[in-house]
């Protein structure tokens, strides 16, 4: 079977660094999504990795190792709007993105 | 970026009455379009998926008839709840794609629904 493995909650600090795993196991790989969503609303779209590395946009930066089925979200200087959950989806051979369960971000000031 | 517009933002029907939610969008032209729906503090739950001029394609255990989906163009698809219960009441949100299959999904506001 499929499956998208985060934590499912996380507790950090206000201008703190942290940093959510995924794990997943797909039939095929086109690359791996990582999506915010604060409660009540909708998704919105984070980083697309689908080579290896690390792709960084302002405080946000995405890793991907494929070989490991690995990924990781990572939040610089916290702020307290950074509260929400991250969603990872992987997208598999046939172009359909698996979503994990989210992991929900608690920052404390 | 990407704009994919949603409405209504919620809606509150009485049992048996229909509602349709409608997700356009605005700068692209979105070949794709997937309709989920999400429980309090669950994940996303795809319901289908709909490419424009052609029927949707339903996740297994969705009513196809009890969840209408028209996508006649390329910036519109509708999700009509027909005969709402209160087992319907959910948080529905569309998403839309261009033709790159590996293109990201942008996400419509969602609509919370609440049959009374």
């Amino acid at each position: 079977g499929q499956n998208i493995d985060q934590p499912t909650e996380m507790t950090a600090t206000e201008g703190a660094i942290v940093q959510i795993n995924c794990t997943y196991q797909t039939s095929g790989f086109n690359g791996l999504f990582w999506y915010q969503q604060h409660a009540g609303e909708a998704p919105t779209f984070l980083s697309y990795n689908v080579l290896d590395g690390l792709e960084e946009k302002g405080r946000f930066s995405s890793f991907l190792s494929r070989s490991k089925g690995y990924s990781y979200l990572l939040l610089k200087e916290l702020q307290m709007k950074d509260s929400a959950s991250y969603l990872c989806a992987v997208m598999d051979s046939n172009y359909q993105l698996i979503w994990g369960a989210g992991t929900k971000l608690i920052i404390k000031p | 970026g990407a704009v994919v517009s949603q409405h209504p933002s919620w809606v509150i029907c009485k049992s048996g009455t229909s509602v349709k939610i409608e997700c356009r969008s605005l700068d692209f032209q979105a070949t794709t379009m997937f309709w989920y729906r999400q429980f309090p503090k669950q994940s996303l739950m795809l319901m289908a998926t709909s490419n424009e001029g052609s029927k949707a394609t339903y996740e297994q255990g969705v009513e196809k008839d009890k969840f209408l989906i028209n996508h006649a163009s390329l910036t519109l698809s509708t999700l009509t709840v027909t005969s709402a219960h209160p087992e319907d009441s959910s948080f529905y949100i569309c998403s839309a794609r261009n033709r790159d299959e590996s293109s990201p999904l942008h996400f419509g506001n969602g609509t919370r629904l609440t049959v009374t």
